[in-house]
């Protein structure tokens, strides 16, 4: 099973440029999110989709896009990267409904924007 | 609003030593609770998840138990291993929340480290 599949794994941008990170999940779930890891911070919810065609905000949206049209993908856009968003992202899927079902990860995009 | 406490790290044990890494919560309902370890460059992984009060989960030889007087659910293991060396965060979802309850809210993890 390939699970949560993120790419890249490593990135680095400059300041104002755009970028797309990528998720795909083959385990057919509805609940797909992102998040952010700082240190210090933990992990911090950037979007959240709970089905094809619906997103919503999560903690901390601002300076990221999201869309979900398939299943399977949901893509991170960073319009126009600030240093601010050096980070580590992860992408996390799960059957919607009850929340005691578990989250996957997959293994994180590091990012730095120089 | 919903946010989960732990204890500060690194927490630096000698092989076979006792573990407990403290976590308490504050939550508007009644959450599930979660364990997510972290080894070095990989995704969080789910250790062990508790859904109600007094509920004892358990994994790998860790158990935690949700303690809802207290709004704790700290971590255990009663001796740890180098393998076990990686950073556990503590977390909680809540049904009835935004997002239909799949939402997880993070503490800011706990790094461990085990030396022979």
């Amino acid at each position: 099973n390939a699970g949560v599949t993120q790419t890249p794994k490593f990135q680095v941008l400059k300041t104002g440029q755009s970028m797309t990170l990528q998720c795909a999940q083959d385990m057919n779930h509805e609940y797909m999110s992102w998040y952010r890891q700082d240190p210090g911070m933990g992990l911090r919810l950037i979007h959240y989709s709970v089905g094809a065609g619906i997103t919503d905000q999560g903690e901390v949206p601002n300076g990221y896009n999201v869309s979900r049209s398939t299943t399977e993908d949901f893509p991170l856009r960073l319009l126009s990267a600030a240093p601010s968003q050096t980070s580590v992202y992860f992408c996390a899927s799960k059957l919607s409904g009850p929340g005691n079902q578990p989250q996957h990860f997959g293994d994180g995009t590091r990012l730095s924007i120089l | 609003g919903n946010s989960v406490t732990q204890m500060e790290g690194p927490v630096t044990l000698s092989e076979e030593a006792f573990l407990t890494i403290n976590c308490t919560y504050t939550a508007t309902g009644y959450p599930s609770l979660f364990w997510y370890v972290q080894y070095p460059g990989e995704g969080l992984q789910l250790l062990l998840k508790a859904t109600k009060a007094d509920d004892k989960g358990s994994n790998k030889g860790f158990e935690a138990t949700y303690r809802k007087e207290t709004t704790s659910f700290h971590l255990e293991k009663g001796s740890v291993q180098v393998s076990d060396s990686a950073v556990y965060f503590c977390a909680l979802s809540l049904l009835g929340a935004a997002g239909g309850g799949n939402k997880l809210t993070f503490g800011t993890g706990t790094q461990l480290k085990v030396e022979l």
